[in-house]
């Protein structure tokens, strides 16, 4: 079956742009995960919904930063006035189980602020 | 405080048995044992997750001693295919806390 899919999969912006990014989590899972992931480091943890609820924030960075996942669905990250130090491989991953460690990734979006 | 520790990288050859540990002394009694693989270029893929002594499946083994406080990672026969990184994660599986660490680097080399 289809996995999670993310799209752009490039995203390269001017600072000071806003930029959306999307994930299209495999169908029936019940939660979507965010995260960013620099060069040669592992995934960091953003943020993360059950169903359409944002249950944890925690980890965006700054209020530049915010999701939705409106029809618990299909997730938008959105990053407001991009900086430089926003440049990074953006992952989406999804659980069929709430909150669980067993997720799946998707093929990232790599974002260039310029 | 990281809630796990593992090496920053190996090596091996094709063929090879390898064994990957990771230390958690800090696990909690909800806490599962979850590991993933990372390729170059593509997002982590679930291997294998367990709570206590020993469970396998297709691609695996883990291996979990009676104290909890580590677990070993054990891949049999790897092959160059297998060179990725691989993390160790441990947490309540009902209550998202996913910490990804830098993982270990597997390298196989021919």
């Amino acid at each position: 079956g289809a996995g999670v899919s993310q799209s752009p999969r490039y995203k390269v912006t001017k600072r000071g742009q806003d930029v959306a990014l999307r994930c299209d989590p495999i169908s029936g899972h019940v939660s979507l995960y965010w995260y960013r992931q620099a060069l040669g480091q592992g995934p960091e943890f953003l943020t993360y919904f059950n169903y359409e609820a944002q249950q944890d924030k925690s980890g965006l960075p700054n209020d530049r930063f915010s999701a939705e996942r409106p029809e618990g669905s299909i997730s938008t990250l959105t990053i407001q006035r991009t900086e430089q130090r926003d440049s990074a491989m953006y992952r989406c991953a999804s659980s069929l189980a709430q909150a669980s460690y067993e997720q799946y990734f998707g093929p990232g979006t790599r974002l260039t602020v310029t | 405080l990281a809630k796990t520790t593992q090496p920053i990288s190996m090596d091996s050859y094709e063929g090879q048995e390898v064994n990957i540990t990771c230390s958690h002394n800090n696990i909690a009694t909800n806490d599962y044992i979850t590991w993933y693989q990372q390729f170059p270029s593509q997002g982590p893929r679930f291997i294998i997750q367990g709570y206590k002594t020993k469970v396998t499946n297709e691609v695996a083994s883990l291996f979990i001693p009676a104290d909890r406080k580590s677990s070993t990672l054990s891949l049999p026969r790897v092959s160059l295919s297998d060179t990725a990184v691989y993390y160790c994660l441990v947490g309540d599986n009902n209550n998202n806390d996913m910490r990804f660490g830098a993982g270990t680097r597997l390298t196989v080399k021919p």
